[in-house]
């Protein structure tokens, strides 16, 4: 099926240092989401974007919606070792169907 | 407040019998989705419920997978003859879509592991 470009494909920083990751798409999406997910359990949301050109905070991420509609983003700063689990970008498409990006392991180091 | 809930969490099969699992939906949410989800990849869409319509099947969604969302509330996904392949983590989800709500944004269960032996 179809998945959305994300990068990096794994992080390995240490704890304070801050984080990006990118979300690219050759769709057009009118919602992105990104969600955070530990092993063995679900994705769980971390921020919503419903705009172009948005740009949403939620505690230490924030994350962008692209002018193009074709790409978001997600910064993490100050990075702790609870962050650690797998990032993924989703874009809402035709249908109501989330569209995934391929995941960003994020580990860190105390 | 209790969030999207899913049973069982585990499932371990012998390769031929028949599964079912089970999602409650976020109180209140009108819509919800099935995906499926296999080691190191993204979730990919099933299926989506309006109440109680099943408005869209991707597909995934063999003949051997059938859903249900009998009064709008709970559903219910079967896997008939189940084969090695179908094994993965089958997740729910559920959004309102109404007057003054986001577009669909997804909640999501805990997920349900299957294994097919």
């Amino acid at each position: 099926g179809q998945q959305l470009n994300q990068s990096p494909q794994s992080m390995f920083i240490q704890e304070g240092e801050d984080v990006s990751m990118n979300c690219t798409s050759s769709s057009i999406f009118n919602t992105w989401l990104w969600y955070k997910q530990d092993p063995g359990e679900g994705p769980v949301l971390l921020i919503a974007l419903y705009k172009a050109g948005e740009l949403t905070s939620n505690g230490r991420l924030t994350a962008q919606f692209g002018i193009t509609r074709k790409d978001s983003f997600l910064n993490i700063s100050a990075s702790i070792p609870s962050d650690v689990g797998i990032y993924f970008c989703a874009g809402l498409g035709p249908r109501n169907k989330l569209i995934f990006g391929t995941g960003t392991l994020l580990a860190v180091q105390p | 407040d209790t969030g999207v809930s899913q049973d069982p969490r585990h499932k371990i099969t012998k390769r031929g019998q028949n599964v079912t699992f089970r999602c409650d939906p976020i109180s209140e949410h009108n819509r919800l989705y099935w995906y499926r989800q296999t080691l190191g990849q993204g979730p990919e869409f099933l299926t989506y419920f309006q109440n109680e319509a099943q408005l869209e099947k991707s597909r995934l969604l063999s003949d051997r997978f059938s859903a249900e969302r009998p009064k709008g509330s709970f559903s219910t996904l079967e896997i008939q003859r189940t084969e090695q392949g179908d094994s993965a983590m089958y997740l729910c989800a559920s959004s309102l879509r109404g007057q003054g709500a986001p577009t669909d944004t997804q909640y999501f269960g805990p997920g349900t592991r299957l294994t097919v032996l």
